[in-house]
């Protein structure tokens, strides 16, 4: 059974550092990653996707990378500002529906 | 991009009654369709796989006789809490996967609470 696990659960910095999230799975037989960024009391937005055969995929100020053959995954947000505060979640899809982890919340201090 | 919409985004209810939280994808069509139900401070718990056409897949330890899933289109899916009870408050949230496709697109969610 895949399991997902977020570490740390919460994170607070001041506002401009780099920081770095983690993301680990139990089952390396996996299609893709995904990392997921949840505002309070809302729905999820998707922020990155990496297919099982890629490495790393950027948007912006975000960069992830997958080491598949580890099981890990790593969430590298650049200049952090306070609108990134909020709870991002690392979910796994392989032969079962996409298993999340339970977040890392994350706050970023003006 | 592919838009999910559920409606209603949140609802109150006494203990007792029945909640229907509707799941529609408004630019794509959805073979398969996911509820997921997230605790306070908790991720998310796949509870459903909604097959369009077929009887929904249940994880275990999620009873099918008290969340009732219809899939009876390519665009919708109904989740039904039935005798909803406070235990049953969440937020609870679809997904829908583009035919042919992995991605998953997430609805906004639903929050319950029952009184």
């Amino acid at each position: 059974k895949q399991e997902v696990t977020q570490i740390p659960a919460a994170l607070s910095v001041p506002e401009g550092e780099n920081l770095v999230l983690n993301c680990s799975f139990t089952d390396s037989a996996i299609y893709n990653l995904q990392w997921f960024r949840q505002d309070p009391g809302k729905g999820l937005t998707s922020l990155l996707l990496i297919q099982s055969s890629q490495r790393e995929q950027t948007s912006g100020r975000l960069n992830a990378s997958l080491d598949k053959s580890s099981g890990r995954s790593t969430l590298y947000i650049a200049a952090s500002q306070p609108g990134d505060s909020a709870t991002y979640l690392c979910a796994v899809s392989g032969n079962t529906p996409l298993v999340f982890g339970k977040g890392t919340r994350l706050s970023v201090i003006a | 991009g592919a838009v999910v919409s559920q409606h209603p985004s949140w609802v109150i209810c006494k203990s007792g009654t029945s909640v229907k939280i509707e799941c529609r994808s408004l630019d794509f069509q959805a073979t398969t369709m996911f509820w997921y139900r997230q605790f306070p401070k908790q991720s998310l718990m796949l509870m459903a796989t909604s097959n369009e056409g077929s009887k929904a897949t249940y994880e275990q330890g999620v009873e099918k006789d008290k969340f009732l899933i219809n899939h009876a289109s390519l665009t919708l899916s109904t989740l039904t809490v039935t005798s909803a009870h406070p235990e049953d408050s969440s937020f609870y949230i679809c997904s829908a996967r583009d035919t042919g496709k992995e991605t998953q697109y997430f609805g906004p969610g639903t929050r319950l609470l029952v009184l």
